[in-house]
Order: structure tokens, then sequence, then C-alpha cells
């Protein structure tokens, strides 16, 4: 079935690091894929979302590209802050699922001053 | 923000007790999502619904039912609480389902005792 695997946590990184969190998919047919983030004590937001092949989705500094040669939709950002500090979620809305998501396991984003 | 309140947001109950979660929108979407979630596990869906009174089961239906009578409320019961059922519970809701964004509420911890 259908799956979303991101890399493990947590990351921990100083301001104004790069930040790259990996995450690939399995699916049949054409997903849409998102980023989502929960800040801590809260429920997720979205971040950021493709619906097609070599879309960007980008929103607050960060980027994803939809790669589907690669199955791949990373997420990156230029320079994080200490309010970047959250769990980041990879999911995957199937094309015939009636819109679930289906959810990685979530990376925890640690910054430091 | 999207108008999603859960209710209870606590709750600690025993085990065998039965439980009901109540998601209340003021959005008018059409789709309802209920989702646990676990570490390690990222967010799972439980249920959802596409209309009044309209349900289908995700990936860890076992153990939950839900209702939707009206638009704006959707219920989860546990019908006999187990201690594996101990949890974050989310809502979420969207307009058209397919690829669509969710928005989630503030989730509900559940500890089974």
């Amino acid at each position: 079935g259908d799956s979303v695997t991101q890399m493990e946590g947590p990351v921990t990184l100083s301001e104004e690091a790069f930040l790259t969190i990996n995450c690939t998919y399995t699916a049949t047919g054409y997903p849409s894929l998102f980023w989502y983030v929960q800040y801590p004590g809260e429920g997720l937001q979205l971040l950021l979302k493709a619906t097609k092949a070599d879309d960007k989705g980008s929103n607050k500094g960060f980027e994803a590209t939809y790669r589907k040669e690669t199955t791949s939709f990373h997420l990156e950002k230029g320079s994080v802050q200490v309010s970047d500090s959250a769990v980041y979620f990879c999911a995957l809305s199937a094309y015939n699922q009636g819109g679930k998501l289906i959810f990685g396991q979530g990376t925890e984003l640690s910054v430091k001053p | 923000d999207a108008g999603i309140t859960q209710s209870p947001r606590h709750k600690v109950t025993e085990t065998g007790t039965p439980v009901t979660l109540r998601c209340h929108q003021t959005e008018n979407h059409r789709y309802m999502y209920w989702y646990r979630q676990d570490p390690g596990h990222g967010l799972r869906l439980i249920h959802y619904s596409y209309g009044v009174k309209d349900t289908d089961k995700g990936e860890v239906s076992d153990g939950y039912s839900v209702s939707r009578s009206k638009t704006e409320d959707f219920l989860l019961t546990l019908e006999s609480a187990t201690s594996s059922q101990t949890s974050v519970y989310f809502c979420a809701i969207s307009q058209k389902g397919l690829a669509e964004t969710q928005y989630f509420g503030p989730g509900t911890r559940l500890l089974v005792l």
C-alpha cells in the first residue's frame, strides 16, 4: 500500500543553518504531497503542498519540489530560526482514496540560538 | 484559523469504559477525519466521513466507531477503552477531500488506565 518515509530525528541545528528533511513515498497513481508542521502542544498546520510532478511548494522560507523520478519531496530551508523548532510531517493524499492523508512518522527539529 | 474544536481536550478513563470524543466545525466542510498520533507512527487515520451519515474506515479502525448526524459534528466512540488506545486524537476537516488541504483541531489527549 501507499506509504511515506521520513528521515529519523531529532535534527538539531544552529540558527541560520541550512535545513533538509528527506521524504520519500510509495504510491500508485499520482498523489498530492504535503508538509505539515506541529508546534509544541498544538495541532498540525499545512506548511506547503504540491499536486503534480515538478511542482514546487513554498511557504515561510520553506520549499519542497515534487520529484516523480525519485519519488521524493524533501523539505528545505536556507536559514532556520529558533521559531522553526517543531515536528515536521510529510504526507501524501492518494488519488483514489477519498483524500485520506498518509503520514510519515514525523521529524523533530530543534534549532539552537 | 479554521473553526475546529475538540472536546474534551484531556481525558483520563479506565479500561473497559466507553468514551466519546467530539469534533465540531463551523466551516461547513464536507469531509471530516479522525486520526490518532503515537510516537514513531506519525498520524494514522481511524475513520472519516464524506457527508452526513456517510462514513468509512481508515487503517486503524478496530475498537472505534463514529457517527455524523450533522455536518458540523463528528463523534468518535471507543466502545470499551483499552490501554492501547491511549493516544492523542486529532480531528481534521477538508472541503473537497481529494488533494485538498486538511485543517486540524487542537487534539484530545486520552489516557486509558
